[in-house]
């Protein structure tokens, strides 16, 4: 079953604008992450923000978690052409458990 | 650096063939997992296992079976391939405490069809 659904399913942008992705949920977690995946390619973390948190920042990523909502955004400022892929939040029930993934974003940055 | 391999990139095999697909991690990790990656689903839930000679089945099991000998090595067994396993494979790991940043690090993938 997925756990998390994601949107829009694809977006599309100029360099330098920012990208804004949501993520909603079904069940209590422990935790929720982003991932992104480049074309063919396997999974890289991004994000990790704990229930218990509200916002937290990674460079130009800025992820929030609203969990009465259960709901998460991820928004990316000053988008690159690099950050071309697509994104994925997961969601985890426990530390080291099991991942259950959203369908995930693609986002298209056109230099 | 931290590494999770797959033993092919791209695999074509065809119906009823019995298919192997390996993972090997060398982070010491206790938990290791085996997604299918389709259009429009994400990543979907196949086997796991928390430790070695166990197992404990996903989302999407039916199918599919798994084997964990050592602790590095987790594979993926297609007993009869079928048409509707054609897909992208992603094994992952993660240690059992889930690290500062409880991230999965994954392999590659293994594209797979089946004709």
């Amino acid at each position: 079953s997925q756990q998390g659904e994601e949107d829009p399913q694809a977006l599309s942008i100029q360099e330098g604008e920012n990208a804004t992705m949501n993520c909603s949920y079904k069940t209590s977690i422990n935790n929720l992450q982003w991932y992104r995946q480049n074309s063919g390619r396997g999974l890289v973390h991004l994000i990790l923000i704990r229930s218990n948190e509200r916002e937290k920042h990674s460079g130009r990523l800025r992820v929030t978690l609203d969990t009465s909502k259960k709901s998460s955004s991820l928004l990316i400022t000053a988008s690159r052409a690099a950050d071309t892929a697509s994104y994925f939040c997961a969601t985890s029930k426990a530390a080291g458990n099991k991942l259950t993934f959203g369908g995930g974003t693609r986002v298209l940055v056109k230099p | 650096d931290v590494k999770v391999t797959q033993s092919s990139r791209y695999l074509v095999k065809r119906t009823g063939e019995k298919v192997f697909l390996e993972c090997v991690q060398d982070m010491d990790h206790e938990n290791m997992f085996w997604y299918r990656q389709d259009p429009g689903l994400g990543l979907r839930l196949i086997y796991f296992s928390y430790d070695v000679k166990m197992k404990e089945k996903g989302d999407i099991p039916e199918g599919y079976s798994v084997s964990r000998e050592k602790k590095e090595r987790f594979s993926l067994i297609l007993e009869s391939a079928s048409t509707n396993q054609t897909s992208m494979y992603l094994c992952a790991s993660i240690t059992s405490a889930g690290g500062p940043s409880n991230e999965q690090f994954f392999g590659p993938g293994t594209r797979l069809t089946v004709l």
